[in-house]
């Protein structure tokens, strides 16, 4: 059974502050997906990553995809109360390009205070 | 463009009673459909997917069932509900190997 762990559970930060979110796994995922989520809402796709060492940047946010693509980062530079929210990693394996099922990470919950 | 719309928002429902959570796709033909069951601040799980019309394949036992009657129609039911049914359930679609597209999802308690 694949699995996706991601560290920290939880983060409370001050505004400014930078922070890292990781997702970990013993398997290789064809591709990785970072979600945000707010309270009420459904997750909203921030990023797809698929070749190993790929790095993506959106904004103040930046993705890598680990080069044997068993693991991946999520950095948050100078965050903002605005990127407080649950954060979800959720990885594709090669058996499943037909079904499109994705594994996902037990969340972050990322507080940023003003 | 495409939508996803998942109703109701919010469901309380006694123990014993039915379910019928509808999951609708615009805008795009053969998705595959997702459901996710989620606790509190965390993770997804994945309850059902589907394919195609009638295509139901099941991830984990448990007292739902799905149906897929249209393309675009995604319904997820239970003929008798038990309290550990309740929690945040999201619908999803997407094509292939692209990211998905989640519905805003049903908060069902169960009482």
């Amino acid at each position: 059974t694949q699995l996706l762990e991601q560290s920290p559970q939880f983060l409370s930060i001050q505004e400014g502050e930078n922070l890292t979110v990781y997702c970990n796994s013993s398997s290789v995922f064809s591709s990785l997906q970072w979600y945000r989520q707010e309270p009420g809402e459904g997750p909203v796709l921030l990023v797809t990553v698929v070749t190993g060492g790929e790095v993506k940047k959106l904004k103040r946010l930046t993705f890598q995809f680990g080069d044997a693509r068993k693991d991946s980062s999520l950095h948050i530079t100078a965050a903002q109360p605005g990127d407080t929210g649950l954060y979800l990693c959720a990885g594709r394996s090669g058996g499943s390009s037909n079904t499109g099922k994705l594994i996902f990470g037990q969340g972050t919950t990322l507080q940023v205070k003003p | 463009s495409q939508t996803i719309h998942q109703w109701p928002a919010t469901l309380v429902q006694p123990v014993g009673s039915p379910l019928s959570l509808e999951c609708t796709v615009e805008g795009t033909s053969n998705p595959n459909l997702y459901w996710y069951r989620q606790a509190a601040g965390r993770g997804l799980q994945l309850l059902f997917y589907s394919v195609g019309i009638g295509q139901i394949s099941s991830e984990v036992p448990q007292n739902l069932s799905a149906s897929r009657p249209q393309d675009r129609q995604f319904i997820l039911s239970s003929k008798k509900l038990l309290l550990s049914d309740s929690g945040f359930y999201l619908c999803a679609w997407s094509v292939k190997a692209f990211g998905y597209t989640f519905g805003s999802g049903t908060r069902l308690t169960v009482v």
